[in-house]
Formats: C-alpha cells, structure tokens, sequence
C-alpha cells in the first residue's frame, strides 16, 4: 500500500527566505505526482505537476522535483511572501484512473 | 479553467438524519468523479471514485450503504451519508477528471458536522 510523507509537518519562516518542503513515498510505481495548496477550510489548488519520466516542473517561485526511483519529491519555493502560507499537499497517482494517494501536508506560515 | 462547486458548503444535522452533497462540474463534462474526506489536521483520503452511468467503486474500509454515490450525469455526482453520526463529522471534498486523466479539479469542499 502507498504511503506518502511530508517532511516538515509545520514551517515557520520570514518573509523573503527560500524553503524546500519535502514528499517521499513508498512505491516508486508511480504515474505522476504533484503539488496542491490548500487554504484552510477551502479546497485544493494544483500547483505543479510533474510525469514520472520528468525530473522537475516550474511556474513562477515554485519548482518541484522528483526522484522516483528514491521516492522523493521536494517543492522548492522562492523569496516566499505572507501570500504563500497554506498547507502544501504532495499527492501520487498509481496509473490510468488517476487515483490520488495524499501525503500528510506541510503547513506552512510566512511571516511579515 | 474548469470549476467544480459543491453545495452545500457547511451543514449541521443531528445524530441519525441522512445528509445529501453535490458536487458540479460546470464548465465541462466529469467522466469521472472522486470523493475524499478529511479530519481535521490530517490529510485527504480517498473514499470512492464514481464513472458517469455506473456503480462506485469504494475505498477499503468505506461502507458503501452508509456513504451513497450516485453520479447520473456528466455533471453531477451526489454523496449521501445515510444515518450520520458524530464520526461522520468531516471535510468532504470531490473532484472531476474530464478527458485528460491526469488532471482533477476540486471541488472547495463541504464540513458536515453533526450533532
């Protein structure tokens, strides 16, 4: 059974600094991965998604990595602003139907 | 870009009462459509995923008499939870998928508390 981690549960940081928050998962047999937003109490928002013949994807401040014969994902996000605090979901899909195994979130804040 | 809605956004019911959410696609059409549930500070899990037309498929460990899926349409599913329970109390969130597969659009979820 997939089982997917985030590392750090809860970052704090001051506005401007560049973090790296961390995904690992125990199968490497994946199709995709990708990264949500999710404000509190609201839905989800895709950020980035990355195929498993890919190394990384980028938009904007945000740049996620993918390792999958390690089992690793990290999103990066630069010069991060009070706008960014959410919580940050990693989530794999298996294959065809595309169903999502989410990993336990990273709740970020960034502070003025 | 595609947006799902959900209705109702909050509900209250009491202990035993059946509780019915829908989840839209509205500006395209969802072959398939995914419901998840989410206690508070832990992440999204998955309950069951619906095809338009045909029967859910259920998560292990989801009762399918207590948590109804219908999906009738191409843009509709509905979620009912049967007799609900404080237990039930959650965030349920759906999705849909159209042709690209690898893309689902969620929908901004539903807290079911109940009493």
């Amino acid at each position: 059974k997939q089982e997917v981690t985030q590392i750090p549960a809860a970052l704090s940081v001051p506005e401007g600094e560049n973090l790296v928050l961390n995904c690992s998962f125990t199968d490497s047999a994946i199709y995709n991965l990708q990264w949500f937003r999710q404000d509190p109490g609201k839905g989800l928002t895709s950020l980035l998604l990355i195929q498993s013949s890919q190394r990384e994807q980028t938009s904007g401040r945000l740049n996620a990595s993918l390792d999958k014969s390690s089992g690793r994902s990290t999103l990066y996000i630069a010069a991060s602003q009070p706008g960014d605090s959410a919580t940050y979901l990693c989530a794999v899909s298996k294959g065809g139907g595309n169903k999502l195994t989410f990993g336990t979130g990273t709740q970020l804040k960034v502070e003025l | 870009g595609a947006v799902v809605s959900q209705h109702p956004s909050w509900v209250i019911c009491k202990s035993g009462t059946s509780v019915k959410i829908e989840c839209r696609s509205l500006d395209f059409q969802a072959t398939t459509m995914f419901w998840y549930r989410q206690f508070p500070k832990q992440s999204l899990m998955l309950m069951a995923t619906s095809n338009e037309g045909s029967k859910a498929t259920y998560e292990q460990g989801v009762e399918k008499d207590k948590f109804l899926i219908n999906h009738a349409s191409l843009t509709l599913s509905t979620l009912t939870v049967t007799s609900a329970h404080p237990e039930d109390s959650s965030f349920y969130i759906c999705s849909a998928s159209g042709l690209d597969l690898d893309t689902q659009y969620f929908g901004p979820g539903t807290r079911l508390t109940v009493l």
